[in-house]
């Protein structure tokens, strides 16, 4: 069936350091939205890319889809304490289903 | 304003009861999600309505899932003969915009904070 691979599946960093997570799906995606679920929240909607080779920053994030249509990336510059929680790569395939990665967890210390 | 609401936010049944969960989605968005998350898992995609119709159910897991959203506002989630393997958080979620089968359309969803259904 269908799939979104996430990696890594979680990271500790310290604050300042840099973060990224990549997103590969088993087929082709119509789009890709990305997510945070902060612990013991719900996800909450970042961004999304229908584009091939599509480039998005949100000051600190940049948000990146792949030529192909299959993988994404976030990547945080310079990270903080609020940075904390669960980035979900999410996507749908041609059609009304919306399939989401595992996530990956970033521990940040201060 | 208002965001997407759920009640129950707790659930607590015994194996083989039914359940239903409710949903509230924001004022005027048109389309509803129901996932269900388990502890450290994605959100798993169960259902999507347009309106009141739903356009694509094909994540329902079996004929005990039930979901209906009859005016194209509220939805209801309706679980039969629970088992313990349902126990896990459901989410409801909406969108303005709806989806087309290409997938390409403005798809932000507005998660509700969810609620937690556990099966004794």
């Amino acid at each position: 069936g269908q799939q979104v691979m996430q990696i890594p599946q979680y990271q500790h960093v310290q604050e300042g350091e840099d973060f990224t997570t990549y997103c590969n799906s088993s087929t082709t995606l119509s789009n890709i939205q990305w997510y945070k679920q902060r612990p013991g929240g719900h996800p909450v909607f970042l961004i999304q890319l229908v584009k091939s080779g599509e480039v998005k920053k949100q000051k600190r994030l940049t948000f990146q889809f792949g030529e192909a249509k299959k993988n994404s990336s976030l990547h945080i510059t310079a990270t903080q304490t609020t940075d904390v929680g669960t980035y979900f790569c999410a996507g749908n395939t041609g059609g009304f289903k919306t399939i989401f990665g595992a996530g990956t967890r970033l521990f940040v210390k201060a | 304003g208002a965001g997407v609401s759920q009640t129950p936010s707790n659930k607590v049944t015994e194996k083989g009861k039914y359940v239903e969960l409710r949903c509230d989605p924001i004022s005027g968005h048109t389309a509803l999600y129901w996932y269900r998350q388990s502890l450290g898992q994605g959100p798993e995609f169960l259902i999507y309505f347009q309106g009141t119709g739903a356009a694509d159910d094909s994540g329902l897991p079996n004929d005990r899932f039930f979901a209906v959203r009859p005016e194209g506002s509220v939805s209801t989630l309706k679980i039969q003969r629970t088992e313990r393997g349902d126990s896990a958080v459901y989410l409801c979620a909406s969108s303005l915009k709806v989806l087309s089968v290409s997938g390409g359309a403005y798809n932000e969803q507005f998660f509700g904070p969810g609620t937690r259904l556990t099966v004794l």
